[in-house]
């Protein structure tokens, strides 16, 4: 069946830190991908996603790539910001009607 | 547009207590979705909707029921709630075409925090 496996968190990292986020997936056919972010207390909100393979989906300064050769969709940003404290939910959706499969979220916290 | 809202916000129940959590957007979505969230477990799906009067299981369907008598609503019912119960629980919608090169982005309410003692 479909699935999708993030690395386990939290992470903490000093402000102006790059960022991984690791993000594999198993998945039949050719699903849709995303990152979702949770901001404490509230929702998710989508971050980004990509269509196909080698597709870059982008917001924010984050980034992913569509990798169909490794079934990935690591998440990276070049320097952090406090506020980019969150946890951050890697997603897979076939597609098939709207249904997606999460990854665990991995809790980003980042110190000044 | 208010987006996705969630009543209520916070619940304490009781174990064998029943309760009903509502959901509302105003987006015109035609699918729609209950999630909850569990520690380490990301989000799991409890119920879904493709549409008015229609309903289906998700991957933990079992202890809840849903109803979607109205296009913007999607309630969920716990009839006899257990301390197993006791999570965060989500709400979200999508349409249900593609628009060019978008793929059903889903949109989130704001959670209610169920503890059941």
């Amino acid at each position: 069946g479909n699935s999708v496996t993030q690395m386990e968190g939290p992470v903490t990292l000093s402000e102006e830190a790059f960022l991984t986020i690791n993000c594999t997936y198993t998945a039949t056919g050719y699903p849709s991908l995303f990152w979702y972010v949770q901001y404490p207390g509230e929702g998710l909100q989508l971050l980004l996603k990509a269509t196909k393979a080698d597709d870059k989906g982008s917001n924010k300064g984050f980034e992913a790539t569509y990798r169909k050769e490794t079934t990935s969709f690591h998440l990276e940003k070049g320097s952090v910001q406090v506020s980019d404290s969150a946890v951050y939910f890697c997603a897979l959706k076939n597609n098939q009607g709207g249904k997606l499969i999460f990854g665990q979220g991995t809790e980003l916290s980042v110190k000044p | 547009n208010a987006g996705v809202t969630q009543t209520p916000k916070f619940r304490v129940l009781k174990t064998g207590q029943s309760m009903t959590l509502l959901c509302a957007q105003d987006m015109n979505h035609e699918y729609m979705y209950w999630y909850r969230q569990d520690p380490g477990m990301g989000l799991r799906l409890i119920h879904y909707s493709v549409g008015e009067g229609t309903t289906a299981k998700g991957e933990v369907p079992d202890g809840y029921n849903v109803s979607r008598l109205k296009k913007q609503n999607f309630l969920l019912g716990l009839e006899s709630a257990a301390p197993s119960q006791t999570s965060v629980y989500f709400c979200a919608s999508s349409s249900s075409y593609t628009r060019a090169g978008d793929p059903y982005e889903q949109y989130f309410g704001p959670g209610t925090r169920l503890t059941v003692t």
